[in-house]
């Protein structure tokens, strides 16, 4: 059974850098064809894509998040991460890291909560 | 950008019941809708993928269907565990790009 974890600070202060972590099991970041994507839900409860990235390190981000965002991969230690630079109070959202292929994702972390605050 | 609406934002339901929720798009979609359901502190869980296909292990009391702009979730006959909310999905090839409807909540009447 895949089984992907979020994890990272809870509290991050508005100007700095948000980073997080995806640990991945059962299966490897890069096997051909799988994607890995984050995707974050607001307090709103609003769902929005962040970005993803490819087995083969391609990646594609939200226009709305791109000049911000960062995701990339590190196949040694099986992982994920995403760097969101510049946060605001409107970044406090739970991230999920969760992966697809050819189509939605299908399995997704847990999500991990990120608050931003002074 | 393609904006996906979803209605009714609250339905009211009883276990039994047929439920249908809605999906528009802002524009016509020859992309590749999906449907999430998500209970209260959990992630979302794929339920249809390409506007009609079931994911794995997803009852058959869960369906999916439409084209254009006009997207349906129905439920045929409701169990307790589908109280939840439901997001759909929107994919598309280029630009890269994925948009998530607002939700529908379905709780029990």
């Amino acid at each position: 059974q895949v089984q992907l974890q979020e994890s990272g600070p809870g509290l991050v202060k508005p100007s700095e850098t948000l980073s997080l972590t995806c640990t991945i099991s059962s299966a490897s970041v890069n096997s051909p064809g799988y994607y890995w994507s984050w995707i974050r839900q607001t307090p709103g409860k609003e769902l929005e894509w962040i970005g993803y990235i490819y087995y083969n390190g391609n990646t594609n981000y939200s226009p709305s998040l791109k000049s911000r965002v960062t995701i990339s991969a590190d196949p040694s230690k099986n992982q994920l991460s995403l760097k969101l630079i510049s946060v605001t109070t409107a970044d406090t959202a739970v991230y999920y890291c969760a992966r697809g292929k050819g189509g939605p994702e299908d399995y997704w972390g847990q999500g991990t909560l990120v608050t931003v605050s002074s | 950008e393609i904006v996906l609406t979803q209605s009714p934002a609250t339905l009211s339901s009883s276990p039994g019941e047929r439920a249908t929720l809605s999906c528009r798009a802002s524009q016509i979609i020859t992309s590749f809708l999906a449907w999430y359901q998500q209970k209260p502190g959990q992630a979302p869980r794929l339920l249809i993928y390409d506007t009609s296909n079931r994911a794995t292990a997803v009852p058959a009391r869960f369906s999916g269907s439409g084209s254009g702009t006009d997207f349906t979730l129905t439920i045929s006959s409701l169990e307790p565990e589908d109280f939840a909310v439901y997001y759909c999905q929107l994919r598309y090839n280029w630009p890269p790009r994925v948009t998530f409807g607002q939700g529908t909540r379905l709780e029990i009447k």
